[in-house]
C-alpha cells in the first residue's frame, strides 16, 4: 500500500528553527508537496520538490531525497503565526496525490 | 482575485436530512476535487472532475454524489448524512491534469455537523 509518515505533533519556541520530517512509500513518484493548514481552515501551498536537494523560499525550505523516500520542511525564525498543521503529500505514478495526516506544530513564546 | 469559494462555511443538518455543498472557482481550472477531512486526519479524496469527466474514488460511499454543471461550479450532495459524515469538506482546483507539479488551490471549506 501507499503510505506517508509524519510526526503527529511537534513543539518549538518562537524565534527558533524546526524541522518536520516526512517519509513516503508510494507507487512511483512525481513530486512532493508541503501544505500549511491553520486550524479550521483550508490547506495552502508551501513548496514543491521533484528533484533531490533543497528548495529555499524565505523562512521556509524543503528538502527531498528520492532514494531515501524522505523529505523535510525547515522553518526558521519561528513566529507565533506558524502554529499550524503541516501536510506532506506525494504524487504517485498515476498522478494521484497521497496525503499524510499532517504534523501539528505548536509554537511557544 | 481569482479564488475558490465554498458555501456554506458551516452547515448543520439532522441525521438523514440531505445536504448540498457548493463550490465555485474563478481560476478557470479544468480539474476540481472534493475532499473529506476529519480532525487530525489526512484529506480523503471523494471525487474529482477532469473537465466533465467524473472520477469516483473506489471507496467513496454511494451516499455521496457530485455534479459539475459547468467549468466554474461543482456540488457535493450527501443524500442521507450519518454521524460519521461530520467533517470538513474541502473543494480544490488545479490546472492541467497529468503533471506532478499541479498545485491545488483550496476553498475555505464547509464544516458539516450532523445532529
Amino acid at each position: 500500500g501507499q503510505n506517508i509518515d509524519q510526526p503527529t505533533e511537534m513543539t518549538a519556541t518562537e524565534g527558533a528553527i524546526v524541522q518536520i520530517n516526512c517519509t513516503y512509500q508510494t507507487s512511483g513518484f512525481n513530486g512532493l508537496f508541503w501544505y500549511q493548514q491553520h486550524a479550521g481552515e483550508a490547506p495552502t501551498f508551501l513548496s514543491y520538490n521533484v528533484l533531490d536537494g533543497l528548495e529555499e523560499k524565505g523562512r521556509f525550505s524543503s528538502f527531498l531525497s528520492r532514494s531515501k523516500g524522505y523529505s523535510y520542511l525547515l522553518l526558521k525564525e519561528l513566529q507565533m503565526k506558524d502554529s499550524a498543521s503541516y501536510l506532506c503529500a506525494v504524487t504517485d505514478s498515476n498522478y494521484q496525490l497521497i496525503w499524510g495526516a499532517g504534523t501539528k506544530l505548536i509554537i511557544k513564546p | 482575485d481569482a479564488m475558490v469559494i465554498q458555501n456554506p462555511r458551516y452547515q448543520v443538518t439532522q441525521f438523514g436530512k440531505p445536504v448540498t455543498l457548493s463550490c465555485s472557482q474563478t481560476l478557470n481550472h479544468n480539474v476540481m476535487y472534493w475532499y473529506q477531512q476529519k480532525s487530525s486526519q489526512a484529506p480523503k479524496l471523494l471525487f474529482h472532475y477532469y473537465d466533465k469527466d467524473f472520477n469516483n474514488e473506489a471507496d467513496t460511499p454511494d451516499n455521496f454524489q457530485s455534479r459539475r454543471p459547468n467549468t466554474s461550479f461543482c456540488f457535493l450532495d450527501i443524500r442521507s448524512p450519518g454521524l460519521g459524515d461530520a467533517a470538513m469538506y474541502l473543494c480544490a482546483t488545479s490546472g492541467t491534469g497529468t503533471s506532478g507539479a499541479n498545485v491545488l488551490t483550496f476553498g475555505a471549506g464547509s464544516r458539516l455537523t450532523v445532529l
